[in-house]
């Protein structure tokens, strides 16, 4: 079964400042089947990224995602207000089926 | 403009059963793989079921196997999500969500299912 960990579990920044998380899979991810997600209180998820690096429609480009293998990151290149929020990564394709990690939450500083 | 509407989440007791729909708008439906993902209260997001295109193949993960049923009904655009033996740590708000190559491109606005006596 495969596991995602996701670190730090809380990231304090500044508006302006780049933010970078990090996914790391148990097992390697195969086609790069890695989504990332951002969630607010009360609100359904949104769709970042998927294939590890290709921004969804309507994500600003201060977004990005990379990664190969086991080792994934999103990167926020300057916090805006509206930035700060839970973000999970997610992947597809191996047993179960599909998974989330636990979530990485940036706060403001 | 997509759009996906759950509904038919509510309280029921241990043991008890509840349908939830999804109705999905804006985007050719019967083309798409569709799943259910959950989120217990001040929890992360767990993958609950998928189903394909045609739904003739269905996915469940193993904490719901054997209880749920997901289904849908192309010519209604809409998913379905049979819940039964229902047990407290079901408990979660449910989202239906679109599949785009393995990831969800688009969710539902989610809806409540709380399991208790």
């Amino acid at each position: 079964e495969i596991v995602l960990t996701q670190s730090p579990g809380t990231l304090s920044l500044s508006p302006g400042e780049r933010a970078t998380l990090s996914c790391r899979a148990s097992q390697s991810i195969s086609d790069n089947y890695l989504a990332w997600y951002q969630q607010k209180p009360g609100q359904a998820p949104r769709l970042l990224i998927y294939g590890a690096s290709n921004r969804a429609t309507g994500i600003p480009d201060r977004f990005s995602g990379s990664g190969s293998g086991t080792d994934f990151s999103l990167t926020i290149s300057r916090l805006e207000p509206e930035d700060f929020a839970l973000y999970y990564c997610q992947q597809y394709g191996s047993s179960p089926l599909f998974t989330f990690g636990p979530g990485t939450k940036v706060d403001i500083k | 403009e997509v759009q996906l509407l759950d509904s038919g989440g509510g309280l029921v007791q241990p043991g008890g059963s509840l349908r939830l729909s999804c109705a999905a708008s804006g985007f050719a439906f019967n083309t798409y793989a569709m799943s259910w993902v959950r989120q217990a209260p001040r929890k992360g997001l767990e993958w609950v079921s998928a189903i394909n295109a045609r739904g003739d193949n269905t996915y469940y993960a193993d904490s719901v196997k054997g209880r749920f049923t997901i289904s849908r009904d192309n010519s209604k655009n809409t998913l379905y999500l049979q819940m039964n033996s229902l047990r407290a740590d079901d408990t979660a708000v449910y989202y239906c969500a679109k599949d785009l190559r393995g990831s969800y491109s688009n969710w539902g606005q989610g809806t409540p299912v709380t399991v208790s006596s």
